[in-house]
């Protein structure tokens, strides 16, 4: 079975600090993919990043960063110099080849206060 | 028109009445979903379905009947729905085991 955990339900930062949001991932298969996505208030989910098992090279896009640790089952997600404009649910998710479907961490509610 | 969309984006219905959500992706994808989200509860995968035909439906209501006339295409038909009902209606859109494309939701209210 598949799993994705995403332990802080809310967080609170005030504009331009970092933040970090969590997401810790279980499954057997060997290749999988993971993925983070943005809610904002309007509702849409928007896609942010894909992951593959086999590349666990970090990525870095402006002030977007990911962190991929296999040995810790671990995909965190760093906003760097955060903005109002970040504000929303983050969702971290999994996919992998025997599931086909992806499956949802529970969100992280990002509020960054001007 | 480009990526997810979803129409209409509001609509308020009787527990008597019968109604349809309609998504369209402009993406060529060979995958659609639809998801169920209600406040303070994660996303709930409702139906899948690949190359038209339907592949996953995790225990929904009957009062729900998705339809997908083709790949570009699918509908969530609702008949006599609950107002535990209303919620927000995602529709998505993939290559298979690939990121979903994600259209903008139906809010759904049941009075």
């Amino acid at each position: 079975a598949q799993k994705v955990t995403q332990a802080q339900t809310e967080i609170s930062v005030v504009e331009k600090e970092d933040v970090t949001l969590d997401c810790v991932y279980e499954t057997r298969d060997t290749t999988y993919y993971l993925f983070w996505y943005k809610q904002p208030p309007s509702g849409e989910l928007v896609f942010l990043i894909r992951r593959n098992s086999f590349d666990e090279q970090n990525e870095i896009s402006g002030r977007y960063s990911w962190n991929f640790q296999k040995s810790t089952s671990s995909f965190n997600f760093t906003i760097t110099a955060s903005q109002v404009v970040d504000s929303a649910v983050y969702f971290c998710a999994l996919i992998t080849g025997s599931a086909r479907q992806l499956t949802f961490g529970s969100g992280t509610q990002l509020t960054v206060l001007p | 028109e480009t990526g997810v969309t979803q129409t209409p984006r509001h609509l308020v219905m009787g527990m008597t009445n019968k109604k349809s959500l309609k998504c369209e992706q402009h993406l060529g994808h060979n995958a659609m979903y639809w998801y169920k989200q209600s406040a303070k509860k994660p996303l709930e995968l409702m139906f899948v379905y690949s190359l038209e035909e339907r592949v996953e439906n995790n225990s929904v209501p009957s009062r729900f009947s998705p339809e997908c006339p083709n790949s570009s295409h699918l509908f969530l038909h609702l008949h006599t729905l609950q107002p535990e009902d209303s919620a927000l209606y995602l529709c998505a859109s993939s290559q298979t085991y690939n990121e979903q494309f994600f259209g903008p939701g139906t809010r759904l209210t049941v009075l």
